[in-house]
């Protein structure tokens, strides 16, 4: 069965620093990975995806994530962050079911930017 | 914009009465999921639907059923509300025709069961 595994529950990072999130996913068939983000006191929101074609995908807000097959991975990156990326971030995997598809979540990662 | 809509931001229920979770989404999805989620735990399924009067467990049912009579409602009903289904709960929908396989998620409940 598909599963993501999220390895660093919190990440604190000074302000304009680099941060890297860690995700890690088990599959046996082709896998659609995602990055979600939770700010505070809101729902989650798609921030990349990756389902084919060029390995390194990025989001509008400056952060990218890598699809490295044979590591199983797909760690979420920025080069320098900023407060308003303090959130909670979410790595899912596509798993299709007999009665449609679905996602399955890792346990989160909280980033903490700090001034 | 996709907007999932829930019923209520906070919700403060008894132990042992009937709680009724509404979900609306605007976006015609067949697919529409309920998650629960926990500090530490991150998002775990309830159960989803895929179409109309459909449904499918997902990895926490227990004390937990659904309702979907209309396309764009999806109910979460907790028939015997206890503490240890305090949470924040979490709607989402999607479409089964996209090749993205986004899920679009709603502002969230939270429910303090006392």
């Amino acid at each position: 069965a598909q599963s993501v595994t999220q390895l660093d529950s919190q990440v604190p990072v000074f302000e304009e620093a680099p941060v890297e999130l860690r995700c890690n996913y088990s599959s046996s068939v082709s896998v659609y990975l995602f990055w979600y983000v939770q700010y505070p006191n809101q729902g989650l929101q798609l921030l990349l995806k990756y389902l084919s074609g060029s390995t390194l995908v990025e989001s509008i807000n400056g952060f990218e994530a890598e699809f490295n097959k044979s590591q199983t991975s797909f760690h979420l990156r920025k080069p320098s962050v900023h407060i308003s990326d303090t959130a909670e971030y979410f790595c899912a995997v596509h798993v299709l079911t007999g009665g449609g598809n679905k996602l399955t979540f890792g346990t989160g990662t909280q980033l903490k930017v700090e001034l | 914009d996709v907007k999932v809509t829930q019923s209520s931001r906070y919700l403060v229920k008894r132990t042992g009465e009937k709680v009724f979770l509404e979900c609306v989404q605007d976006m015609d999805h067949e697919n529409m999921f309920w998650y629960r989620q926990d500090p530490g735990l991150g998002l775990r399924l309830i159960y989803f639907s895929y179409d109309v009067k459909m449904k499918e467990k997902g990895d926490i049912p227990e004390g937990y059923s659904v309702s979907r009579e209309k396309k764009e409602r999806f109910s979460l009903i907790l028939e015997s509300a206890s503490t240890n289904q305090t949470s924040m709960y979490l709607c989402a929908s999607s479409s089964r025709t996209a090749s993205s396989y986004e899920q679009y998620f709603g502002p969230g409940t939270r429910l303090t069961v006392t």
